[in-house]
This record gives structure tokens, C-alpha cells and sequence, in this order.
């Protein structure tokens, strides 16, 4: 079993649509819970961090942890055709980088 | 503030030959890290330096790679006698610090796409 899963799509909306994405894991240590994004043929951006459980907003992106289930969920709303990339789910118990643990991302498609 | 360079952004090599992999870390960040990206696998930690030190190569393959970050230049991760397996996608990060502040500052190269033929 993978320490952190991800389902990797590929997953296609139409623009507007509210847009799910999850993971799951099974280590009880992660603390710190991250979102990246990728564009293709370029690196990660980070998008969100959250520190334990909980919800955390910014603008259309909400980020959800919920540690008793080991399931984080990343909501993206109002989707728009610039938000067609890969999302990566990264996790790590230290929050130090090099203890990081990525998904291996869903590629999501936002058609006008 | 031209980010983290990574170069060659593509790499052909044949099978047995040697590849060198170079990334400059963004200005004032001090430390760097270099993941593979396999399709449908996700980024996998390779390891983590700092100047002229590794601090963390838990994630290498224990033959024919190696990696170095000397005092002055870019770091280099380097594949000897490559294999068709090696074809990936490379990705060098690096930070500022470790720890929770290292997260907010953590960037990404756009990698280097590896080919073995």
C-alpha cells in the first residue's frame, strides 16, 4: 500500500463546475498537508498548506483534512480553463521538505 | 529573480552513456532537493543538500547515481551508464530553510526530461 493515494484521473469539468479532489494516506504522522499544482512540461507551485485538520480557504480554493479518516480534499470552485493542470497532494510529519510524500496527482481538464 | 534553473530541459542519451543533470537554486536559498517524476507516479524524494554537504540521500538508488552541490556552481545530479528505466522527468527544488518555513518558500525548477535510447 502506497503511503499517499491518489486517483489519478484524468478528470474533465465543464467551466463553472465545483471540483473535488482527494487523497487519502496511512500514516497517523503527517501533520502538514499541502496542494501543488503543475502545469504541464513545468514544476509544482505550491497552492495551499494546511497544519493539521481543518479547513482553509483562499479565494476559490477551499483545502480540507480530516485526520481521523486520513483524507484530505481540495475544492476548487468556479472552475475556470486556467485551472486545467495536475494536482498534487504532498504530505509530510516533520515539515521539513525532504520528508515530504507526494500523491501522484490528477491530471483535471476545465472545458469553456 | 530568474527562480530555480534547471538545464538541460531535455537529454537524450543512449543506453550506457552518462548523464548530468544541473540545477541553480534561486537566489539566497541554500538548500536543494532532486525528485524523478514517473507518469502516474508522482514525485519521489531523491535527495537533499546542502552547500558542499548531502544531507539526506534516503531516496537515491544506491548504484550509478550520485549528486553534489559544491561551494560555488549549481548542483548536479549525475546518472552513470544509464538504463531505458532512468527515462524521467527530473525535478530539482530548493528553499530557504528547512522545516515549516521551508514550505512557503520551497520552488521548483521545471525539470529535466530525461530519454534513454
Amino acid at each position: 500500500q502506497k503511503e499517499v493515494e491518489q486517483d489519478p484521473g484524468p478528470l474533465s469539468v465543464p467551466e463553472g463546475a465545483i471540483v473535488s479532489l482527494n487523497c487519502t494516506y496511512s500514516n497517523s504522522a503527517f501533520q502538514y498537508f499541502m496542494w501543488y499544482r503543475q502545469y504541464s512540461r513545468k514544476g509544482p507551485e505550491l497552492l495551499m498548506y494546511t497544519y493539521s485538520s481543518g479547513n482553509k480557504e483562499d479565494g476559490r480554493f477551499t483545502a480540507q483534512v480530516d485526520k481521523s479518516s486520513k483524507y484530505i480534499s481540495l475544492f476548487i470552485r468556479d472552475s475556470q480553463p486556467s485551472d486545467s493542470a495536475t494536482y498534487l497532494c504532498a504530505m509530510s510529519a516533520t515539515g521539513n521538505n525532504n520528508d515530504m510524500r507526494f500523491g501522484a496527482g490528477t491530471r483535471l481538464t476545465v472545458k469553456p | 529573480n530568474a527562480g530555480v534553473m534547471q538545464n538541460p530541459r531535455h537529454l537524450v542519451r543512449r543506453r550506457g552513456q552518462e548523464a548530468r543533470l544541473r540545477c541553480s537554486p534561486m537566489k539566497g536559498h541554500s538548500h536543494v532537493y532532486w525528485y524523478r517524476q514517473l507518469p502516474e507516479e508522482g514525485l519521489k524524494f531523491m535527495v537533499y543538500l546542502q552547500k558542499e554537504n548531502i544531507i539526506d540521500e534516503s531516496g537515491m538508488p544506491k548504484e550509478r547515481f550520485s549528486a553534489e552541490f559544491p561551494k560555488e556552481g549549481p548542483s548536479i545530479l549525475r546518472i552513470q551508464q544509464v538504463v531505458r528505466g532512468d527515462s524521467a522527468a527530473y525535478f530539482c527544488a530548493s528553499s530557504p530553510q528547512t522545516g515549516q518555513g521551508g514550505i512557503y518558500g520551497y520552488t521548483f525548477g521545471s525539470g529535466t526530461r530525461l530519454t534513454v535510447v
